[in-house]
Formats: structure tokens, C-alpha cells, sequence
């Protein structure tokens, strides 16, 4: 059980273009989802936490106009990168848990999404 | 200054050694995940934790919650055990280590 589906699991896209990235929790509600992002040779890096029917939380440094998240339900979070530029390619990943916050629910990773932005 | 030290950062280890990677945080936490990621990038969360210990098949983890210190143990190591190990604690928000990348030499 606790399966999260990402997808796509990659995309090359153009520079000025936006991409949606999909994140589905396909046997459980989450009522919380995160999105990472992490640089090769890095670890994870959180940019936001997300939860259903309200606005994300950002952590600092990531622009929230350029990162849209919506979690418009317990089993789908959405994260479009906006007029994307080459710096914008990484590696991205949600997780989601049925907890609020980082309350130490046990977290559910999807496989991610790589980016490249040519 | 990092609020999470993981070590060893790299570890390569003979199929059947006995295995323990050590992290140490710095900020109050309300729980400790482990994560496993694959070469493909793709993670699981193999344990999360609050005190004491857990043991799931062949890995163990413990928790010191007055030393603000974890260690993941892996027994009878393997090479699909290869993999980048990663500690996160969480409180208020999630902190991640830089984490461990283990090769497991058949």
C-alpha cells in the first residue's frame, strides 16, 4: 500500500516554456504533500509543503510565482515550473503523507522527475 | 553551520559485512526518517522513528534522543543494498543529511 505515482518521469523542455509536473497518492488521501528538488550530488532540498484546499507553504529562497503548486485533492498535487530556464533543470520529487505538516508521519515518495531545460 | 552530519558521506563494503551509518543532528526533532535512494533516483522511506529502535528485515535504526544521534545498521549486507542513504529529521520543518552512498562489492 501507500503508493505515490509521479509522472512524467522526465522531460526536456525549452527555455521560456512552463511544465507541469504531477504528483497522485493512488491508494491513500494525503492530506499533506511535499515537493523537493535536488542537484546532482546533493541531497534533497524542500521546497514547499502543500496542503489540500489551501494555499502551499514555500520555504525560503524558492519563488512561489515562478513554482505553482496545487493540491486541489487528498490524492493530487500538481507543480508547474513557470517560463523555465536552464538553472530550473534538476531533479524534482513529491512525497505525500496522510499527516499535516512534517508532523512525522511516515512520508510516501514518488520516483521523481528529472528536468532539463534547453 | 549544517543542522545534520551524516557519516560516513561514502562507505563501500565486502557482500556480508556488517554496516552502520551514523547521524547526528543539532535542532529538536519530533521524528527521524531513513531514506533509501536508488541509482535511478527514486526513494523509500525505510523507517521513521521517534525513540529507540526499529528493525525491518535486515536493517535496524536507533535513536538517541538526548545525544541527538541515529544510526542505521545493515546486516549481512548486499549489493542491491547499494544505494545513497539519507536522514531527515523533522520537527517544525524537515531537515536532510547530505547522505551516505554505500556500494555493497559482491
Amino acid at each position: 500500500g501507500a503508493v505515490v505515482s509521479q509522472h512524467p518521469s522526465w522531460v526536456i523542455c525549452k527555455s521560456g516554456t512552463s511544465v507541469k509536473i504531477e504528483c497522485r497518492s493512488l491508494d491513500f488521501q494525503a492530506t499533506t504533500m511535499f515537493w523537493y528538488r535536488q542537484f546532482p550530488k546533493q541531497s534533497l532540498m524542500l521546497m514547499a509543503t502543500s496542503n489540500e484546499g489551501s494555499k502551499a507553504t514555500y520555504e525560503q529562497g524558492v519563488e512561489k510565482d515562478k513554482f505553482l503548486i496545487n493540491h486541489a485533492s487528498l490524492t493530487l498535487s500538481t507543480l508547474t515550473v513557470t517560463s523555465a530556464h536552464p538553472e530550473d533543470s534538476s531533479f524534482y520529487i513529491c512525497s505525500a503523507s496522510r499527516g499535516t505538516g512534517s508532523s512525522g508521519s511516515p512520508l510516501h515518495f514518488g520516483n521523481g522527475t528529472r528536468l532539463t531545460v534547453t | 553551520k549544517n543542522e545534520v552530519e551524516q557519516s560516513p558521506q561514502n562507505l563501500t563494503a565486502q557482500e556480508g559485512e556488517f554496516i552502520t551509518i551514523n547521524c547526528s543532528y543539532s535542532v529538536g526533532i519530533s521524528a527521524l526518517h531513513w531514506l533509501q535512494q536508488h541509482p535511478g533516483g527514486g526513494i523509500v522511506s525505510l523507517f521513521m522513528l521517534s525513540s529507540g529502535k526499529k528493525k525491518h528485515g535486515r536493517l535496524i535504526a536507533t535513536i538517541n534522543i538526548q545525544e541527538k544521534h541515529s544510526s542505521l545498521h545493515i546486516t549481512a549486507s548486499h549489493p542491491r543494498d547499494s544505494a545513497v542513504y539519507i536522514c531527515a529529521p523533522t520537527g517544525n520543518q524537515f531537515y536532510f543529511g547530505t547522505g551516505t552512498s554505500l556500494t555493497v562489492i559482491p
